[in-house]
């Protein structure tokens, strides 16, 4: 799996949109884009993913660049209970793939 | 509610005795994960199991040792246990094993040996 690059962490005030990046510059073509997050000590909570095009659900919006070398991942709105340690990880396609390994990960700071 | 079962949540022990953590994927799913977060540090993958045959082993210490049932249960062996085993340890599960496909977390179980 390619490795990404993330800054370790970031401050957003409230009911602003946190963008969160993140630097994946030797993604391969079948290798899908993956956000995460860590509240504290529970257990790591699922985001997003998307492979080329751009994807939004309830909780963010991820905007992946053309050339797929890094992504974004967005908060619109964030509140404090957004602050959490948000994790960018890229995985191959596949039924019959391998492990999904964490990086640092940003530490993401919401502020009143 | 991930719909990841681990237990037990906590678990105190000796050094040098041996434990038994269970995880119960969600329903449906085939890939089970491992993972060990020590003290404001990192996960760091331990194993993953699809459909009952190890897929990929990451940085899991020879003390440790990990099954995948065929009810699809997936239960983590830690044994000779060290002060520096003390740790929360994730599951997660996926319905496949590679990408493409979300995967969902447990609580964790969290082990202090003593």
């Amino acid at each position: 799996d390619a490795k990404t690059t993330q800054p370790p962490s970031m401050d957003c005030a409230e009911g602003r949109a946190a963008n969160l990046p993140c630097n994946h510059s030797t993604i391969s073509g079948n290798e899908y884009v993956y956000w995460y997050r860590q509240i504290h000590s529970q257990g790591p909570q699922y985001i997003i993913h998307g492979l080329k095009n751009n994807e939004t659900n309830e909780m963010a919006s991820l905007i992946i660049t053309e050339d797929r070398k890094s992504s974004t991942l967005i908060l619109p709105h964030a509140t404090l209970r957004d602050t959490a340690v948000y994790y960018c990880i890229v995985r191959v396609g596949g039924k019959n793939n391998n492990d999904m390994r964490f990086g640092a990960g940003t530490r993401l700071t919401v502020k009143p | 509610d991930s719909g990841v079962t681990q237990t037990p949540k906590h678990l105190i022990t000796a050094t040098g005795q041996r434990v038994t953590l269970r995880c119960s994927p969600r329903s449906g799913d085939l890939s089970v994960y491992w993972y060990q977060q020590s003290l404001d540090q990192g996960l760091q993958f331990l194993i993953q199991y699809y459909n009952g045959e190890e897929r990929a082993k990451g940085n899991i210490l020879e003390r440790f040792s990990a099954q995948q049932f065929p009810d699809l249960h997936s239960e983590l062996n830690l044994s000779s246990l060290e002060l520096g085993d003390s740790a929360l340890y994730f599951c997660a599960s996926s319905a496949y094993a590679g990408g493409g496909t979300e995967a969902f977390f447990g609580q964790g179980t969290r082990l202090t040996v003593v």
